[in-house]
Formats: C-alpha cells, structure tokens, sequence
C-alpha cells in the first residue's frame, strides 16, 4: 500500500512572498514519480510539477520549485513570489509501479493555500 | 487541444434516483480515470480503463455503480439508485498511456453532485 499524508490543512501567505507546503509519503517501491497538482475554486486540477524519484536533482518549474528528500520520504513545493493566482487546494500525489496494475496515483487530503493582497 | 470535458457540471437528485456522469478525454488518451472527491479531500479512484477495458475497478461499489467506456473514447459513469453519502465531486481524467506510471494524468472541471 501507498499513502501520502499533507498534515497542513490551510496556510496562507501575503502576495510576493515565499510559501513552502509539506508533503510526506510512503511507499514500498522503488521507482514511482511524485507529483503536485492545483485545484482553484472552479475545481480543474492542474498538475503544478512533478519529479522522478530517482533523479537527485529536485524539479522546478518557474515561480515553483520542490525539495525531495528520498531517505526521509518527504516532497515539498515551495513557492515563490506568490501571486494571488497561486490561491487554491494544492495536493501531494504518488504513483508508482505495482506489478500487474500498471499504475496507481495516490492523493493526499490537500491543503487550501490563500495569499493575501 | 480541447482538455477533458465533462458534463453535467452540476446535478441535484434525490436520493435513490438513477444519475449518469459523462467523459470525453483528451483526443488520442488511451487510459481513462473516474474519481470520487469528497468535500474536503483528496480523490479517490473508482475505475481505470486501458482502451475499453477496466483495468483497476477495485474501489467501484459494484451494487449501485457501473462505468463503461464504449469503443475505447467517451466513458459513462452511472449511479443506481443514489445515497447521500454519494454526494461528491467526480472527476474524469485521461492519459496518454503510453509510458505507464510515469504518464501525467489532466483533469476534466467535475460533476458535482449533492443527492437530496
């Protein structure tokens, strides 16, 4: 079994700062991909980023960036610069490869990021 | 590149009423999700299809859901008859199934339903 725990439910952060939100997880395989989406208020999740468990070099996309800890089981996102754009549920997900089903994307409860003008 | 649609986006019923979810993926995406997403939560799957077949139905309450997806593109998902306890968003997702598990998955809007 898999699991992905986001222990944050809320966090709010004030336009152009840095925000860093916490994901842990927890699988049994050895090659799985991490990933962060974002869902607005009108609810169209949009993948954020996403990084390969076994590549050392943490991924980054623009404004967005993670720091992945292997050994600790630990995916965080951080933002920066935040916009008020940035306003919505962010989740932690985890797909890895279970022999015979291919693959399985695991979600975490999400935490409801505000910024704040 | 028109996304995942879906529809209806919203639908009230009253509970042990019969209500059907519709998905078109993206055009080209073999592999097709349903999700359930309670308030507050992260989804769940119910289904996956690879092409027509359902791969991975493990989590779909077989007694009162039932899913197909025809010739390998649109899917339906179907409800019968409804609780309240099915009130939820669901989400219809697809993938290119190309590259397995490491595959992006892209997100319809959702069908939120609140069953009366």
């Amino acid at each position: 079994a898999q699991t992905v725990t986001q222990s944050q439910p809320e966090m709010s952060v004030q336009e152009a700062e840095t925000v860093t939100l916490s994901c842990t997880y927890d699988t049994s395989e050895n090659n799985y991909y991490l990933f962060w989406y974002k869902q607005p208020p009108s609810r169209q999740m949009i993948l954020v980023i996403r990084q390969e468990a076994y590549k050392q070099q943490n991924a980054t996309e623009n404004r967005f960036s993670v720091n992945f800890q292997k050994a600790a089981k630990s995916f965080s996102l951080k933002i920066s610069d935040s916009q008020l754009g940035d306003t919505a549920m962010y989740f932690c997900a985890l797909s890895s490869f279970f022999t015979g089903a291919n693959s399985k994307l695991t979600f975490g409860k999400g935490i409801t990021l505000s910024v704040r003008p | 590149e028109a996304g995942v649609v879906q529809s209806p986006r919203y639908k009230i019923i009253e509970k042990k009423q019969p209500v059907a979810f519709w998905c078109n993926p993206i055009s080209g995406h073999n592999t097709l999700y349903w999700y359930r997403q309670n308030l507050g939560q992260g989804p769940e799957l119910l289904i996956r299809y690879e092409n027509e077949e359902a791969v991975d139905d493990s989590q779909l309450p077989k007694d009162r859901f039932s899913a197909e997806r025809l010739k390998g593109v649109d899917s339906t998902l179907k409800i019968q008859p409804a609780e309240l306890g099915d009130s939820a968003v669901y989400l219809c997702a697809s993938s290119s199934g190309l590259v397995k598990f490491t595959d992006t998955q892209y997100f319809g809007p959702g069908t939120r339903l609140t069953v009366l």
